[in-house]
């Protein structure tokens, strides 16, 4: 099976602007998991999706939000970019159903200048 | 979820087993000891995970004091592709499985030739 791919791998935009993060999970994976990586932090939870419905979400503010379509692929946009979402976003996925391990993709290195 | 300490970084020689220690003093029954790693710049790998008896797979072994207060995770016979930042979490699984990852600030391994 194909790992979980996520694009674009880099990235570079400008305080202010927006940006849509994407992922595709291992065939038959239903849920589908957002993280953040800066070296401050470390990895922070963002949101999970499991059939389209958000099941579970980070502490993070409402300009971050995501989506996932019915092919399970998922989306996560942030809005009103600042520096500090300078990071590494993670996407990892699940069967979603019974399921101990999340398998995460290379992730998109963002740089808000 | 309970909190996790890890020491912030070991060294271990090639060949020989690595034993990475995790103290989750506040663990409550329901919940799950987990064990992550990631090399430089890619996504988190699942290892081992277990709630109070000792496990074992292909890649490693997690011993669960009988009070479960704290962990261990073996490497049996490391190599030099074992040098990662090893996280140890606590969690809960639901129905579902595995929803929500906390990653604390982890162990740096190295292995040293």
């Amino acid at each position: 099976k194909a790992g979980v791919t996520q694009t674009p791998r880099y990235l570079i935009k400008t305080r202010g602007q927006q940006v849509t993060l994407s992922c595709s999970p291992i065939s038959g994976h239903r849920s589908v998991s957002w993280y953040q990586q800066t070296p401050g932090q470390g990895l922070q939870f963002l949101f999970e999706y499991f059939s389209e419905t958000q099941r579970n979400k980070g502490n993070f503010p409402g300009r971050f939000s995501g989506r996932q379509f019915s092919n399970s692929r998922s989306e996560m946009n942030v809005s009103t970019l600042e520096l500090g979402d300078s990071a590494l976003y993670l996407c990892a996925s699940s069967p979603g159903q019974l399921s101990y391990e999340q398998y995460f993709g290379p992730g998109t290195r963002l740089t808000v200048t | 979820d309970a909190k996790t300490t890890q020491p912030p970084s070991m060294d271990c020689a090639e060949g020989r087993a690595a034993n990475l220690p995790c103290n989750h003093s506040t663990i409550s029954g329901n919940e799950y000891v987990y064990w992550y790693r990631q090399i430089h710049s890619q996504g988190p790998q699942y290892i081992i995970h277990g709630l109070k008896n000792n496990e074992t797979n292909e890649m490693a072994s997690l011993i669960i004091t009988e009070d479960r207060k704290s962990s261990t995770l073996i490497l049996p016979h490391a190599t030099l592709r074992d040098t990662a930042v090893y996280y140890c979490m606590i969690t809960t699984i639901s129905n579902f499985g595995n929803e929500k990852l906390t990653f604390g600030t982890g162990t740096r391994l190295t292995i040293i030739p």
